[in-house]
């Protein structure tokens, strides 16, 4: 099993740019999420999916988006880059909802926005 | 190198000491405690949870203690071994809400 696959593990990008942050699971977990996580902070929450075809807001949405076409795959979408979006990523999936004490995250994915 | 975690405060033990990580919490409608473990580089990891109905809870090597009068919470690693070295975060649910909230964190750092 690989559990909670994100990719890259780390991206520069330009302000204005755009890309796509991947997130896979292979444990047909029907929760998935995205965390940021900043410099001296805990983990925030982007948003979320209870299942394929579901997705709602987090604590902190704007400038993001997000589509569950599958039970595996939760991609996050960076619409158009801005340096406060340098962060560290997460990714996290489990069970069912709202497991988040069985929740399996990713190893994240550095973005440094220049 | 990591970017988190810069200015986080930092508790500092003796190997084999007993280590305790406090952690205060803002919703007093918080039904739901976790805490997480996060090494350099990886994701956090789950350690242990609490409802809001219990005050203490045990598990190997920690124990959570919960003072919903104070909203405090706190996490005791025994025996602290070089391995426990990380970030210890606590996060916060309400009523099974779709959010947990989380703290700040605090870095563990054994000495051996």
């Amino acid at each position: 099993n690989a559990g909670v696959t994100q990719t890259p593990k780390f991206q520069v990008l330009k302000t204005g740019q755009s890309m796509t942050l991947q997130c896979a699971q292979d444990m047909n977990h029907e929760y998935m999420s995205w965390y940021r996580q900043d410099p001296g902070m805990g983990l925030r929450l982007i948003h979320y999916s209870v299942g394929a075809g579901i997705t709602d807001q987090g604590e902190v949405p704007n400038g993001y988006n997000v589509s569950r076409s599958t039970t595996e795959d939760f991609p996050l979408r960076l619409l158009s880059a801005a340096p406060s979006q340098t962060s560290v990523y997460f990714c996290a999936s489990s069970y069912s909802f709202p497991s988040w004490g069985v929740a399996f995250f990713g190893q994240g994915t550095r973005l440094t926005v220049v | 190198g990591e970017s988190v975690g810069l200015h986080l405060p930092t508790l500092s033990v003796q190997e084999g000491d007993n280590s305790i990580i406090n952690c205060a919490y803002s919703n007093s409608a918080s039904d739901y405690f976790i805490w997480y473990k996060q090494e350099s580089g990886k994701g956090p990891q789950f350690i242990i949870d609490i409802r809001s109905n219990m005050d203490k809870r045990q598990g190997q090597r920690v124990t959570v203690l919960l003072n919903k009068t104070v909203k405090h919470l706190s996490l005791q690693i025994a025996a602290t071994q070089p391995g426990d070295s990380a970030v210890y975060f606590c996060a916060e649910n309400r009523n099974a809400g779709n959010m947990l909230t989380f703290g700040g964190g605090t870095r563990l750092m054994v000495k051996p």
